[in-house]
């Protein structure tokens, strides 16, 4: 079956980075972009950027740029998300999800927290 | 970067009919936008119930519809159930390539 497996909860400290993964099972990995979303506490949800894992192209919100890079590993079928030089902000849980097709499959989100 | 705009919350009697809009900052919404709303509740992860403006997943209820309504994309859901209460955000793509979600409609069925 189609699924999206994040890597687990994260407690890091301010200006530290993170290493979010997103395992991808049930479908051709490189048919498929990857979008990242995230949701801080209370708040709405946030497009961050996108990794084509075919090329590995990416688009990064204006946002996040020079602080996050999107990677991918084609052998595991995984793509990263890596956010830098983190503040108390960046608190929230992370998402992937996979289009086309409408971003009808989400991973489970990881929380990451900076304090 | 633009802005996109929901209600922030409306209310519903069960088996009643209400319809969110999702408009841009830049100007009408259209087809272009490629318009997805997404449907989440309390300690879930979102999931979508229409993509490219009315196009509905296997597992969206026949009484949610997406649709161009104006200068807006729109969610009508009609006969509410106790079980839509959540909170809803739109979606809309741009020319570079950074789509940009609403800032959700917290939707009350009562």
């Amino acid at each position: 079956q189609v699924q999206l497996v994040q890597s687990g909860a994260e407690v890091k400290k301010p200006g530290a980075s993170v290493k979010v993964s997103c395992k991808a099972s049930g479908y051709t990995f490189t048919s498929y972009y990857m979008h990242w979303v995230r949701q801080a506490p209370g708040q709405g949800l946030e497009w961050m950027g996108i990794i084509h894992p075919s090329g590995g192209s990416t688009n990064y919100a204006q946002k996040f740029q020079g602080r996050v890079t999107m990677t991918r590993d084609m052998s595991t079928s995984t793509v990263y998300m890596e956010l830098s030089s983190l503040r108390s902000e960046d608190t929230a849980v992370y998402y992937c999800a996979r289009n086309p097709g409408g971003m009808d499959v989400w991973g489970q989100g990881t929380t990451v927290t900076v304090s | 970067q633009a802005v996109v705009t929901q209600e922030p919350s409306l209310t519903v009697s069960p088996g009643g009919t209400v319809t969110l809009t999702c408009g841009s900052s830049t100007g009408a919404v259209t087809s272009g936008h490629y318009p997805y709303w997404f449907q989440q509740k309390p300690g879930q992860a979102p999931r979508t119930l229409i993509y490219d403006t009315k196009n509905k997943h296997s597992w969206t209820p026949a009484r949610f519809s997406g649709s161009l309504l104006g200068a807006k994309a729109a969610l009508t859901l009609s006969g509410a159930q106790p079980e839509d209460e959540a909170e809803y955000y739109c979606l809309l793509s741009y020319s570079d390539g950074r789509p940009v979600f609403g800032g959700g409609t917290k939707l009350t069925v009562l």
